[in-house]
């Protein structure tokens, strides 16, 4: 079971609902990141935080999606309204800081079904 | 624009067989790093190549960073079941700690 906790591990919803992820990192990592992965694909950086504020969203759809983590601890990804594209996995991993080689550790991730 | 491409897309052999998984990019990167990732479950850190031309072996799993710093080969020997599963190459950017990934090889090992 991954160290980085993620929930909930499924969901099915309708087009045009809202739908949130959460995520809480391994403690003391101050690195957060928010991925998208299409099955058979790597994931895709949708938001990166270092501690409470964000380092890069811009390959964030906002707007339909925000993310926030506001006590730079556990974070939450959020999508108003959903599409049938946001068919997706959605893995949060978290790293202990910023160095080019620091490892990054993953959730097993929310896979999500828009119907 | 994959900036890493992996090849082959889908591999499937049988057990014991062995393969080689390739990380090709155009750019030159400071470091490569393997990930394998089970059905239903994130990605696994499985290795972190630095140098060129390094190898590096982890049991039946020998990584190799291409001299140019620009290609990986993952070679596995005597494939087991258990190697089942996405075989992912991420190069980190240039700044923010953050990686691009590869496009993925999936491995199904039939027992």
């Amino acid at each position: 079971e991954a160290e980085v906790a993620q929930s909930p591990r499924y969901k099915i919803t309708e087009k045009s609902q809202a739908v949130a992820f959460w995520c809480d990192p391994i403690s003391g990592h101050a690195t957060l990141y928010w991925y998208r992965q299409i099955l058979g694909q790597g994931p895709e950086l949708l938001v990166q935080f270092q501690d409470e504020s964000v380092v890069d969203d811009s390959q964030l759809p906002k707007d339909r999606f925000s993310a926030e983590r506001l006590k730079g601890v556990d974070s939450t990804l959020k999508i108003q309204p959903a599409e049938l594209g946001d068919s997706a996995m959605y893995l949060c991993a978290s790293s202990p800081g910023t160095g080019v080689n620091q490892p990054q550790h993953f959730g097993d991730g929310t896979r999500l079904s828009i119907l | 624009t994959q900036l890493l491409e992996q090849s082959p897309q889908f591999l499937s052999i049988q057990e014991g067989e062995n393969l080689t998984v390739y990380c090709n990019s155009s750019s030159v990167f400071s470091s490569l790093q393997w990930y394998r990732q089970e059905p239903g479950e994130g990605p696994v850190l499985l290795v972190t190549v630095v140098t060129g031309g390094e190898v590096k072996k982890l049991k039946r799993l020998t990584f190799q960073f291409g001299d140019a710093r620009k290609d990986s080969s993952l070679h596995i020997t005597a494939a087991q079941p258990g190697d089942t599963g996405l075989y992912l190459c991420a190069g980190p950017k240039n700044t923010g700690n953050q990686f691009y990934f590869g496009t993925g090889t999936s491995l199904t090992v039939i027992p």
